[in-house]
């Protein structure tokens, strides 16, 4: 059981190019998030999915784009890279369909990206 | 919007030392309130959750109680050791998708 796992770990862009993130869970949960670490301002929202197909805006959504096409991964996409998303990325999942109230988010190791 | 504030860090403290990390949230509703830990390196993992006003979550020695009138939900540890230091994140829950607000995280380090 591998949990959330992300590729790549690092990765150096320049300006202007693109890139796409993978976020994969084995725990067959509904919901996927993405968020960016940036110094001194925790966590933020990017895009979430709340299942296979399915997509919604976040906080910081501006610059990314996602898609959600199997229920087990989820894709970030830059489509032009610009310094100011410099950022370590985490993808987080929850929820396995069964019950309800609050479930726990389980997190990726993170992805550290450099746009020069 | 909702929103979740922790006290300045970083914190350094000795090792066997009392922890308080203080977080503050405001919201509409009744949010469930988390605390997660990030180790060097790692990504965030859950180390306690709150679901109901008065509910106090634990783990590993860790204690927070979702208070609130004070809109509040206080992390506190009796006895501190060095493996304990990372960095600790004080979150709330909002809406059907149980996204994740979070607090702007404090450095906790704890020498021997």
């Amino acid at each position: 059981n591998a949990g959330v796992t992300q590729t790549p770990k690092f990765r150096v862009l320049k300006t202007g190019q693109s890139m796409t993130l993978l976020c994969a869970q084995d725990m067959n949960h509904e919901y996927m998030y993405w968020y960016r670490q940036d110094p001194g301002m925790g966590l933020r929202l990017i895009h979430y999915s709340v299942g296979e197909g399915t997509t919604a805006k976040g906080e910081v959504p501006d610059g990314y784009n996602v898609s959600r096409l199997k229920k087990q991964n989820f894709l970030l996409g830059l489509e032009s890279a610009a310094p100011s998303q410099t950022s370590v990325y985490f993808c987080a999942s929850s929820w396995d369909g069964q019950g309800w109230g609050t479930d726990t988010q389980y997190f990726g190791p993170g992805t550290r990206l450099t746009v020069l | 919007g909702n929103s979740v504030t922790q006290m300045e860090g970083p914190v350094t403290l000795s090792e066997e030392a009392f922890l308080t990390i203080n977080c503050t949230y405001t919201a509409t509703g009744y949010p469930s309130l988390f605390w997660y830990v990030q180790y060097p390196g790692e990504g965030l993992q859950l180390l306690l959750k709150a679901t109901k006003a008065d509910d106090k979550g634990s783990n590993k020695g860790f204690e927070a109680t979702y208070r609130k009138e004070t809109t509040s939900f206080h992390l506190e540890k009796g006895s501190v050791q060095v493996s304990d230091s990372a960095v600790y994140f004080c979150a709330l829950s909002e809406g059907g998708a149980q996204k994740l607000v979070f607090g702007q995280g404090t450095r906790l380090t704890i020498n021997p």
